[in-house]
């Protein structure tokens, strides 16, 4: 069976820094692309980030580039988001999803339970 | 990236049909993915390229795809298919925007 587990998540202050993980079991992870999805309180589904099985090759939505950066240990089933200069709207729960292919398909099956991150002074 | 057009909400009665749409420029170029959320949940896929669906999802779910809309159909629609329904797609610069989500209530 597939699992995804994220942590990291807490409160964190305005303008600091955090790392997610995502912890896989259940599928060869080296295998498949795998993406960050957010979702703030109340709001809708907000797509963040992708990397390949490789993690040669990354992706970005525009409104976190340059603050986020996705990475991947394929030793270790661990899937990374560090998050830089936190705001107040980043303040969400942060899905890892499992995509269907090595490079990314943008099909997200399964997802985990998600991380709650919250920024606030 | 693009903009995907979900309608806010959707209501309708038990063993009814509900239909939800999602508007996209980029539609007629690449596949749209259906996304269930119940409250307090992670979403779950319930349709993948446009039609398809994946395994353990009941038969009243699916989906077809016109042009630049595609459309998410439930069938007899039970209480327990009460949830928000996200479409998800890509583009050509590798984002995967999703839709402003639909809520469906069933009545």
């Amino acid at each position: 069976e597939v699992q995804l587990l994220e942590s990291g998540g807490g409160l964190i202050q305005p303008g600091g820094s955090l790392r997610l993980s995502c912890a896989a079991s259940g599928f060869t992870f080296s295998s498949y692309a795998m993406s960050w999805v957010r979702q703030a309180p109340g709001k809708g589904l907000e797509w963040v980030s992708a990397i390949s099985g490789s993690g040669g090759s990354t992706y970005y939505a525009d409104s976190v580039k340059g603050r986020f950066t996705i990475s991947r240990d394929n030793s270790k089933n661990t899937l990374y988001l560090q998050i830089n200069s936190l705001r107040a709207e980043d303040t969400a729960v942060y899905y890892c999803a499992k995509d269907v292919d090595i490079t990314l398909e943008g099909c997200f099956d399964p997802w985990g339970q998600g991380t709650l991150v919250t920024v606030s002074s | 990236s693009y903009e995907l057009t979900q309608p806010p909400s959707v209501s309708v009665s038990p063993g009814q049909t509900a239909r939800i749409t999602c508007s996209g420029d980029a539609l007629p170029k690449q596949y749209a993915y259906w996304y269930q959320q119940k409250p307090g949940q992670a979403p779950v896929l319930v349709i993948y390229k446009d039609s398809e669906r994946p395994s353990g999802i009941p038969e009243r779910f699916s989906g077809a795809s016109s042009g630049t809309t595609v459309t998410l159909t439930i069938s007899g629609v039970q209480a327990e298919d009460e949830a928000d329904y996200y479409c998800q797609s890509t583009d050509s610069s590798g984002t995967c925007p999703f839709g402003g989500g639909t809520k469906l209530t069933v009545l």
